[in-house]
């Protein structure tokens, strides 16, 4: 089955850029989603479709998607973005989570 | 605003069943799919399966294949995930999700429930 796979954990500084990787095989030819989750919230969409934001996401996040691994980037971080991020894809009749990656902004 | 209210907390037996409920309102409830997804307490995400508001056709993820059953009702707007055989390993949130699909090259979830707390405990 299909595998996606993500850091479990990125540390960045405030003001900071910010990478989150998810690989997996052939990932480029797929669209990837990225999903943000706070403590005890339920998860939000963050990116759709490899490189969109939905509305009411900051500017500072965007994706993109190439060969083997999708990125969502943050750049200029703060404190707020200090979360759970998920990235997903759809592969043979299944939807496909990566493990998660928690962001830490110190 | 689109919203998406799931019925409360539940705690089961092992070996017993859960029925959750997920109301949808302020957009047109056949549009759009719906997806469930569970979360393990200090776990990642797990989708459980889609289920189509226009025609009821599902696709259940093959772990749980032959546990769990989702189902809507057009007239409330309402969606339903069942799970059968509950264990321990069953014990997550669980939350229902407005699916955005082509229904060949995507699925993702644009918003999601509140979720539901189902705790499997002798």
């Amino acid at each position: 089955s299909y595998e996606l796979t993500q850091p479990p954990s990125v540390s960045v500084s405030p003001g900071q850029t910010a990478s989150i990787p998810c690989s997996g095989d052939e990932l480029g030819n797929k669209y990837v989603f990225w999903y943000q989750q706070k403590p005890g919230q339920s998860p939000v969409l963050a990116i759709y479709q490899d490189t969109k934001r939905p509305s009411g996401i900051p500017e500072r996040f965007s994706g993109s998607n190439s060969g083997n691994t999708a990125t969502l980037t943050i750049s200029g971080t703060q404190a707020m973005d200090e979360a759970d991020y998920y990235c997903q894809a759809w592969d043979t009749n299944s939807v496909v989570v990566g493990g998660g990656t928690k962001l830490t902004v110190l | 605003q689109v919203q998406l209210v799931q019925s409360g907390a539940e705690v089961k037996k092992p070996g017993a069943s859960v029925k959750v409920s997920c109301k949808a309102s302020y957009y047109t409830f056949t549009s759009y799919g719906v997806s469930w997804v569970r979360q393990a307490p200090g776990q990642g995400l797990e989708w459980m399966g889609w289920i189509s508001t226009q025609n009821g056709n599902t696709i259940y993820a093959q772990s749980l294949q032959g546990r769990v059953t989702m189902t809507t009702d057009t007239s409330t707007r309402t969606a339903y995930m069942e799970l059968r055989s509950l264990t321990s390993d069953d014990t997550a949130v669980y939350y229902c999700a407005r699916d955005r699909s082509d229904l060949a090259t995507y699925h993702y979830f644009d918003y999601w429930g509140q979720g539901t707390l189902v705790t499997v405990s002798s």
